[in-house]
């Protein structure tokens, strides 16, 4: 079974880090473009960044508001993906998900159930 | 950034009727070389991740029930469920992905009239 299960979240203060995990099983992680997709709450979906596989170049994009404070990197031999995040703000307070990239779109196919960060003092 | 718009914000329709969601992008996702649209729609319910229902605008994923489908080229695109069921309440997001940032739709949210 195609699984993604995202860990790591919880309550931070203001200017903290955190470092958000995503355990990948049931398909090739390796050859899997890999990207964050953030959700307030009550709010709609934003994509936070992504990383291609390290046969594509295993490069990162991010989107503007968390450039800079946030790094993607990924662990093939542990099929697991990372999101470390720095300088918390309260506007970070998200459910955040990983998902997969279905081959040759960027559309996302496969999503975790995501893990909830929350921003505050 | 490309910016996607739905409508409308929320939709109320009796079961078994045709519901129909717009999402209009800020430019054209219409990719020339292979004429290909890049556009998903996703379905969101609550407590749960999104769900990838239309790929390439109009491809359904694998499992989709064949009531929903999708439409439209360039940047005016539709998502027609065409004989609503109870298991179809949920919000709809719309998603961009010809250019980075990839960008989504703010949402529809269905529900039972």
């Amino acid at each position: 079974e195609v699984q993604l299960v995202e860990s790591g979240g919880g309550l931070i203060k203001p200017a903290g880090s955190l470092r958000l995990s995503c355990a990948a099983s049931g398909f090739t992680f390796g050859n899997a473009w890999m990207n964050w997709v953030r959700q307030a709450p009550g709010k709609g979906l934003e994509w936070v960044g992504r990383i291609k596989s390290e046969t594509d170049g295993g490069t990162t994009d991010y989107a503007a508001p968390v450039e800079g404070r946030v790094t993607i990197s990924r662990d093939d031999s542990r099929n697991t993906l990372y999101l470390q995040v720095n300088s918390l703000k309260t506007e970070d307070t998200a459910v955040y998900y990983c998902t997969t990239v279905r081959r040759g779109t960027n559309a996302f196919d496969i999503w975790g159930r995501g893990t909830m960060v929350s921003v505050s003092s | 950034d490309i910016v996607m718009t739905q409508s409308p914000d929320s939709l109320a329709v009796s079961l078994g009727e045709r519901a129909t969601i717009n999402c209009k992008s800020s430019q054209s996702v219409l990719y020339s070389s292979n004429n290909n649209n890049y556009l998903a729609w996703y379905q969101q319910k609550p407590g749960q991740p999104p769900k990838l229902l239309i790929y390439w605008a109009s491809t359904r994923e694998s499992g989709v029930p064949d009531r929903f489908s999708g439409s439209g080229s360039g940047t005016d695109f539709t998502l027609t469920i065409s004989s609503l069921q109870a298991e179809d309440v949920a919000v709809y997001y719309c998603q961009q992905y010809y250019g980075l940032p990839i960008t989504f739709g703010l949402g529809t949210r269905l529900e039972i009239k």
